[in-house]
């Protein structure tokens, strides 16, 4: 099963931009790169994925790299709001659809 | 408006006696799954189900069962919980297919079991 490395924790000062490392070495071509984040007691809520190209959308952009063995969870601004834990997982094709989260990485927003 | 319900919330009991958790989506998504949520292991897949009739095992499948008899409806069994089976859970839907955008979570269901 492909599986991500992430850093356990990082810290940003508030409306500063925050990058957010994956690193997927085992993915696969089919393989797409999910993001997702969970607010203390909530549920994880989707952020963000992409296959091969760079992707933007109202909450964040994700930069792919060329080998696409890593990938880069983009915050332009960081909120206290965005204070929360960044799951990066594959997800894709073939006969499983295991996903397989990990314990992602703590961001913690000072004001 | 979309979302993904699962029942009870909050639920404690006590050892050996079975309970279901129910996860229902109004999303019409052939996929679902059931993860569980401990402090330092971050988010485990216990069952997912491409389909109705098709379920397979996640990574934590042991002492837990499933079905999926409806599309709208994945519930979570447990036979006989033991006080390892205390966790929070999660149900999470997608459409199905390879790239099936966002997986949509419930609010999550907090088992103690005594």
């Amino acid at each position: 099963d492909a599986k991500t490395t992430q850093p356990n924790s990082m810290e940003s000062n508030e409306e500063e931009p925050v990058h957010l490392p994956c690193n997927h070495s085992t993915i696969s071509g089919t393989d797409y790169i999910h993001w997702y984040r969970q607010l203390p007691s909530q549920g994880p809520e989707y952020v963000i994925h992409g296959l091969t190209s760079n992707v933007n959308n109202r909450m964040a952009s994700l930069a792919i790299a060329e080998d696409r063995k890593s990938s880069t969870l983009i915050l332009h601004r960081a909120t206290l709001r965005d204070a929360a834990v960044y799951y990066c997982i594959l997800r894709g094709g073939g006969a499983t659809n295991k996903l397989i989260f990990g314990t992602g990485t703590l961001l913690a927003v000072q004001p | 408006e979309a979302q993904v319900t699962q029942n009870p919330r909050y639920l404690i009991t006590v050892t050996g006696k079975k309970l279901t958790v129910t996860c229902s989506q109004n999303m019409n998504h052939e996929y679902m799954s059931w993860y569980r949520q401990d402090p330092g292991l971050g988010l485990r897949q216990i069952y997912y189900s491409m389909n109705v009739e098709v379920t397979d095992k996640g990574d934590v499948p042991e002492g837990y069962k499933v079905s999926r008899k409806e599309k709208r409806n994945f519930p979570l069994i447990l036979e006989s919980p033991s006080p390892n089976q205390t966790s929070l859970y999660f149900c999470a839907s997608s459409l199905g297919g390879v790239n099936t955008g966002e997986l949509f979570f419930g609010e999550g269901s907090r088992l103690t079991v005594l």
